[in-house]
């Protein structure tokens, strides 16, 4: 089976402090891992995904497949980053739907 | 069209009355999600359609409901006998085969009144 955990439902922080939002997987095989984001009023769109190895708007994930961990971070948060993050999970192969996890609020105070 | 599209975006009902929710994905997108989210809930997932195989409907939270999707396009999600725990935003999201990157439509608000 798979799994995505987010442990935490709400994190505040203020603008220009560091941002660690945690996510934890279980997998048995090699899953394709992302992060989802979703703006006031707008549709849940992707934000980034692990095999991109890419930054975007400032935000990057590492995969760890050791603590099987795939955390999203970010040095200096901006007002503009508030929203509600989910991670995902997809299998590979057959096996390649989309779970998520339960999400996370991500309020950044001026 | 553009994006994935949902209809309605709202829907008002009664306890104990059937609705059809519709999605409408991405032309040439495979892959066909429909989930929940719902406050404290985040997204739970309901049904996965992946090409012309067996769908995936273990994410179903009762009998009460069913989803369809017809020529490989268009999907409907049905609740039958609605109860007020289905109240929440019904998602819908399509994928092509190539790429796992989910397209999400904007939803329908069901309230069951």
């Amino acid at each position: 089976a798979q799994r995505v955990t987010q442990p935490e439902k709400l994190l505040s922080v203020f603008k220009g402090a560091p941002v660690e939002l945690k996510c934890n997987y279980s997998y048995s095989g090699s899953p394709e891992l992302f992060w989802y984001v979703q703006y006031s009023r707008q549709r849940l769109q992707l934000l980034l995904r692990h095999i991109s190895r890419e930054s975007i708007k400032g935000f990057t994930a590492d995969l760890n497949k050791g603590e099987t961990s795939f955390h999203l971070k970010k040095p200096f948060a901006q007002e503009e980053d508030s929203a509600m993050y989910y991670c995902a999970l997809s299998g590979t192969g057959a096996n390649s739907k989309l779970t998520f996890g339960k999400g996370i609020t991500l309020s950044v105070r001026p | 069209g553009a994006g994935v599209s949902q209809s309605p975006s709202n829907k008002v009902t009664e306890k104990g009355k059937d609705v059809e929710l519709r999605c409408d994905p991405i032309s040439g997108h495979t892959a066909l999600y429909w989930y929940r989210q719902s406050l404290g809930q985040g997204l739970e997932f309901l049904i996965y359609f992946q090409g012309n195989s067996a769908p995936d409907k273990s994410g179903l939270p009762s009998d009460r409901f069913s989803a369809e999707r017809t020529g490989g396009s268009v999907s409907t999600l049905t609740i039958q006998r609605t109860q007020q725990e289905d109240s929440a935003v019904y998602l819908c999201a399509s994928s092509n085969q190539q790429s796992t990157e989910a397209f999400f439509g904007q939803g329908t608000r069901l309230t069951v009144v």
